[in-house]
């Protein structure tokens, strides 16, 4: 059964600082890896989807890596804004499979 | 961008009665939708993947029976909570894949705010 970690859990940092989120999947045969950002009460905003073959995705200020082999991913945010602020998840799709299984989120505050 | 539209936003009802959310995507066709339930500060539980023009399928422990989905379209889905209970009051949150497949990411709804008294 496939088991999507996030740590830490929550994180705070100043205005201006780069940072890392992590994500860790038990099983390494995966589909594809996705990024999403939730503000509180509302949906999920894609951020980034890699795909499987691929090692990293950019999207302005976000670049998003793979390693299926160690079953993880990162989140790299440049220069934190505190509109970035918000809770930050990954879920993972295997190979066959329709649905995403989620991680617990990082809920990141952007101190300005 | 795809966009996926979710009606309400928020509804309050009073225990027993049944409510009914849509999930519409404005700009793709989804032959795929999802529907989840998040908890306060918790991620999201997937109750139910819908395909179009079949029947949904639960994700174990989900009662079929109380949690009614309908994919009648390629751009509407909708789930009905019925006989609703103060139990049943969480945030709904539906998500659409596109007729792209696996390789297309999915796109999710604002969410529903439901609260039962």
């Amino acid at each position: 059964k496939q088991e999507v970690t996030q740590i830490p859990a929550a994180l705070s940092v100043p205005e201006g600082e780069n940072l890392v989120l992590n994500c860790s999947f038990t099983d390494s045969a995966i589909y594809n890896l996705q990024w999403f950002r939730q503000d509180p009460g509302k949906g999920l905003t894609s951020l980034l989807l890699i795909q499987s073959s691929q090692r990293e995705q950019t999207s302005g200020r976000l670049n998003a890596s793979l390693d299926k082999s160690s079953g993880r991913s990162t989140l790299y945010i440049a220069a934190s804004q505190p509109g970035d602020s918000a809770t930050y998840l990954c879920a993972v799709r295997r190979p066959g499979a329709q649905k995403l299984v989620f991680g617990q989120g990082t809920r990141l505050t952007i101190n300005p | 961008g795809a966009v996926v539209s979710q009606h309400p936003s928020w509804v309050i009802c009073k225990s027993g009665t049944s409510v009914k959310i849509e999930c519409r995507s404005l700009d793709f066709q989804a032959t795929t939708m999802f529907w989840y339930r998040q908890f306060p500060k918790q991620s999201l539980m997937l109750m139910a993947t819908s395909n179009e023009g079949s029947k949904a399928t639960y994700e174990q422990g989900v009662e079929k029976d109380k949690f009614l989905i309908n994919h009648a379209s390629l751009t509407l889905s909708t789930l009905t909570v019925t006989s609703a209970h103060p139990e049943d009051s969480s945030f709904y949150i539906c998500s659409a894949q596109s007729t792209g497949g696996g390789y297309s990411p999915l796109h999710f709804g604002n969410g529903t705010r439901l609260t039962v008294t």
